[in-house]
């Protein structure tokens, strides 16, 4: 059974357009992540947040926001999609500590037309 | 910015041969590096992490790791078909919330 479930598995969006990807994970970690990678760009790290409080973020944009309802939760909305948004959307999760590596879910890929 | 530097780009290696990775952090403050495998339209998996310098084995995986240099590779013997992937090389600092990913080296284990 996954222990890191994202949803949905694939998204097509128009351009303009709002999507919100969703993350749960049953490891008992503290800390998440959102990365992206497309065939443009490698593995990206784009925010951290550990007991639901943002920890890094590393993107510019606004239009990515994170959302922490549970501390197993960190779900991703992203608005006015473009096409340059096209990719696939990877949530990890570690215990909180240095040395633990980030275990990946299977990812969202997301299309914008 | 950290940066994580991989090489080669892409690497072919006969059934049975030997494959060497290589990895390199711009950042003085890293610790921590781990090693990824990610077979094609699959999410990244957690190989090997080293985070002392020297050596460590696991089966047919060796990684090094000179902490002087911020320099850490990855070898594997024997390798197969199946080791075919994109090989990530991550690392991280003491006390930071940010995994930081290379851009990767592409292996092809030619039968």
């Amino acid at each position: 059974d996954p222990k890191i479930i994202q949803k949905p598995k694939y998204l097509v969006a128009v351009t303009g357009s709002e999507k919100i990807l969703i993350c749960e994970q049953y490891l008992g970690h503290n800390a998440m992540y959102w990365y992206r990678q497309s065939a443009k760009k490698p593995l990206e790290f784009m925010f951290s947040y550990s007991y639901q409080k943002l920890m890094d973020n590393q993107t510019a944009s606004s239009r990515f926001q994170p959302q922490s309802s549970k501390k197993n939760h960190l779900d991703l909305q992203i608005t006015a999609l473009k096409p340059d948004d096209s990719a696939t959307y990877f949530c990890a999760s570690s215990q909180d500590r240095n040395n633990q590596a980030p275990l990946f879910g299977e990812g969202t890929r997301l299309s914008v037309l | 910015q950290q940066k994580v530097q991989q090489s080669p780009e892409s690497l072919i290696v006969p059934e049975g041969g030997m494959a060497s990775l290589n990895c390199t952090s711009s950042d003085r403050n890293v610790d921590y590096f781990w090693w990824y495998r990610q077979h094609s339209g699959k999410s990244p998996k957690m190989l090997m992490s080293i985070f002392s310098n020297g050596e460590k084995e696991e089966g047919r995986f060796t990684v090094h790791l000179n902490k002087a240099s911020l320099h850490t590779s990855l070898h594997i013997r024997d390798s197969q078909p199946s080791d075919s992937a994109l090989y990530l090389c991550a690392a991280s600092k003491i006390g930071g919330y940010k995994v930081v990913f290379g851009s990767g080296t592409r292996l092809l284990v030619s039968p």
